[in-house]
């Protein structure tokens, strides 16, 4: 199986900063790369797919890139209602493995 | 409006069985294949298993092979989840997932609520 590493596993920010998550697959996945958002006690919402196309509905401050194993989610200017934890999983291979979470966090 | 509604979760004994559904509306459901991943809680998010949306293909995580089945129903835009020989470490909150093509080949693009699925004697 595939593994995906996010790091840091929590970080905390100040609002207005460019926040940025990384995520690593121990084997290339091309750009077969999602990122997921999750607000506490709420079920997870799409952001982002192919590793840097936008889901629709999805508010520009959001990019994703990268390809191969190494991958980035930025948040360009943290705001209040982005407190949430941010998952990646690959889906270029069975079974879909997730990264194991990254929690954001307002300083 | 996508809109995917999960039911069917319970608190059940070690061993049993139970039957989760997933109803659709908002899409062609024919057209998209579908996943559920489930939360232990407090823990991250592990995909349990996907259907491609004829039904002839299905995947399954090893950690559920063999006990789960996923199958879904066309003409009623609902997909289900059968849980056989439940153990404590299925206890979790179980979302589906709609698939962003037909073939799972795609990202998901929209989940559901999710419904909470307690193994405990």
């Amino acid at each position: 199986d595939i593994q995906m590493t996010q790091s840091p596993s929590s970080l905390s920010a100040s609002v207005g900063d460019r926040v940025t998550i990384t995520c690593r697959a121990s084997q290339g996945i091309s750009n077969y790369l999602a990122w997921f958002q999750q607000k506490p006690g709420k079920a997870p919402k799409s952001l982002i797919y192919a590793a840097y196309s936008l889901q629709s509905g999805v508010p520009s401050k959001f990019s994703g890139s990268g390809s191969g194993t190494d991958f980035t989610l930025t948040i360009s200017s943290l705001q209040p209602e982005d407190v949430a934890t941010y998952f990646c999983q690959q889906y270029d291979t069975y079974p879909r493995t997730f990264g194991q979470g990254t929690k954001v966090e307002i300083k | 409006e996508v809109q995917l509604v999960e039911s069917g979760g319970g608190l059940v004994q070690p061993g049993a069985s139970l039957r989760l559904s997933c109803a659709a509306s908002g899409f062609t459901f024919s057209s998209y294949a579908m996943s559920w991943v489930r939360q232990a809680p407090g823990k991250g998010l592990e995909w349990v298993s996907g259907i491609s949306g004829s039904g002839d293909d299905t995947y399954y995580a090893d950690s559920v092979k063999g006990r789960f089945t996923t199958s879904r129903d066309n003409s009623k835009s609902t997909l289900y989840l059968q849980m056989n020989s439940l153990r404590a470490e299925d206890t979790a909150v179980y979302y589906c997932a709609k698939d962003g093509d037909e073939w799972l080949a795609n990202a998901f693009d929209f989940w559901g609520q999710g419904t909470m699925v307690t193994v405990s004697s």
